[in-house]
């Protein structure tokens, strides 16, 4: 059963702080994905990592797929009480499949 | 313009009963999706349909039963409702083309709670 593990489960950083989620797996993906979910509301898209070493950054916030795409890392730069959310990777059990498996997330919280 | 809706938001109903959540997407995909969303935030696929057929179905108990009129909606109805039935249900869609793995675009959830 292929499972994707993150840690920290839990964060509770001060504004301007840097952090690293990492999600992690025994098995190969052909891509991942990282979402953001505020409360209340349904994940949001971040961005999708295809290449193995693949880097992509959006604002603050970099991802980074694992050279042998078992493992992907999102690390967040001067974190912002607007970064608060739970952040969920997720990644297809298969190529040319949309079922999607997700990971245990993590619950950033950052403080003012 | 919401891209992903359902309803009811919240949803307080007695064990034993039968209820239904409502989703309809006005983003012209093809493929839609119910998930489940456990109290430690675990999220996990129930169904997928692809322009009205089904696509997935993952190992869910016969009282779930998804039904998709039009490929723009896929409702959900639960019979005889458990307490462990309690979750947030998340109904997303994708313009997953069948060759990679399109982003979900989720709704806002519907929260059950089943006393």
């Amino acid at each position: 059963t292929q499972l994707l593990e993150q840690s920290p489960q839990f964060l509770s950083i001060q504004e301007g702080e840097n952090l690293t989620v990492y999600c992690n797996s025994s098995s190969v993906f052909s891509s991942l994905q990282w979402y953001r979910q505020e409360p209340g509301e349904g994940p949001v898209l971040l961005v999708t990592v295809v290449t193995g070493g693949e880097v992509k950054k959006l604002k603050r916030l970099t991802f980074q797929f694992g050279d042998a795409r078992k493992d992907s890392s999102l690390h967040i730069t001067a974190a912002q009480p607007g970064d608060t959310g739970l952040y969920l990777c997720a990644g297809p059990v298969s190529y040319n499949t949309d079922k999607l498996i997700f990971g245990t997330g993590t619950r950033l919280q950052v403080f003012p | 313009d919401t891209a992903v809706s359902q309803t009811p938001k919240y949803l307080v109903t007695q064990m034993g009963n039968d209820k239904s959540i409502k989703c309809e997407q006005n983003l012209g995909h093809d493929t839609m999706y119910w998930y489940k969303q456990d109290s430690k935030k675990f999220l996990k696929i129930m169904f997928s349909y692809n322009n009205k057929e089904l696509i997935i179905n993952e190992t869910v108990p016969n009282r779930f039963s998804p039904k998709s009129p039009d490929k723009a909606h896929l409702n959900l109805h639960i019979n005889s409702l458990e307490l462990g039935d309690s979750a947030v249900y998340f109904c997303a869609s994708s313009p997953w083309t069948g060759r990679n793995t399109g982003e979900l675009f989720f709704g806002e959830g519907s929260r059950l709670t089943v006393l």
